[in-house]
């Protein structure tokens, strides 16, 4: 079974701190995705990754960045919290398309909810 | 830019009934459409995948059907249990595939013992 596992379940931060949300997966995907899910918002893609070191921008991604050093592993940092990110946090990965691509079918994690107070 | 649709928001049935939870999308022109579950507080887990040539999957109780031309899904549940409850999530990748997911809203699905 595939499994993507989130470093933390919940997460309590303060204004102003740095944050790192850790992402594993353990079915040597190419590519890794992170999300925010907030009520009556939906899910919205912040950043994706199609291979080790490359990063694409989502719907949202301004005050996060992304870094992917390793296959397996994909992080979200919040340079500096702030209240309006607080939220659900969720991270996917996917097998490589045929032709190259995001095609194949998604996974995802448990998810980690963080409150920034 | 594609939108999905899913219609209602919330349903809410008797345990033992069939049944189905619509998906609609306005580009008719897509790869693959996923259909997910989500228990409250948790992660999406996968429950199909529609590949653009197939018209329908089933899993256990669940198939999945896609009528591209028309830009629908659903998704039909039959014998629905109590353990069935949860938010139902589709989404859908344009073609070539090399865009991400774009994801409905959910339909929040109670299953009354």
């Amino acid at each position: 079974d595939v499994k993507v596992t989130q470093s933390s379940r919940y997460l309590v931060k303060r204004t102003g701190e740095k944050v790192f949300l850790e992402c594993v997966q353990d079915m040597d995907h190419e590519n890794m995705f992170w999300y925010r899910q907030d009520p009556g918002l939906g899910l919205r893609l912040i950043y994706f990754s199609y291979d080790v070191k490359m990063k694409e921008k989502g719907d949202i991604p301004e005050g996060y960045s992304v870094s992917r050093e390793k296959k397996e592993r994909f992080s979200l940092i919040l340079e500096s919290a702030s209240t309006n990110q607080t939220s659900m946090y969720l991270c996917a990965s996917s097998r490589q398309g045929r032709s190259g691509g995001l095609g194949n079918e998604q996974f995802f994690g448990p998810g980690t909810r963080l409150t920034v107070l | 830019k594609q939108e999905v649709t899913q219609i209602p928001a919330a349903l809410s049935v008797p345990e033992g009934e069939n049944l189905v939870l619509n998906c609609s999308f306005t580009d008719s022109a897509i790869y693959n459409l996923q259909w997910f579950r989500q228990d409250p507080g948790k992660g999406l887990t996968s429950l199909l995948l529609i590949q653009s040539s197939q018209r329908e999957q089933t899993s256990g109780r669940l198939n999945a059907s896609l009528d591209k031309s028309s830009g629908r899904s659903t998704l039909y549940i039959a014998a629905s249990q109590p353990g069935d409850s949860a938010t139902y999530l589709c989404a859908v990748r344009l073609w070539p595939g090399n865009t991400p997911l774009v994801f409905g809203k959910g339909t929040r699905l109670s299953v009354i013992a």
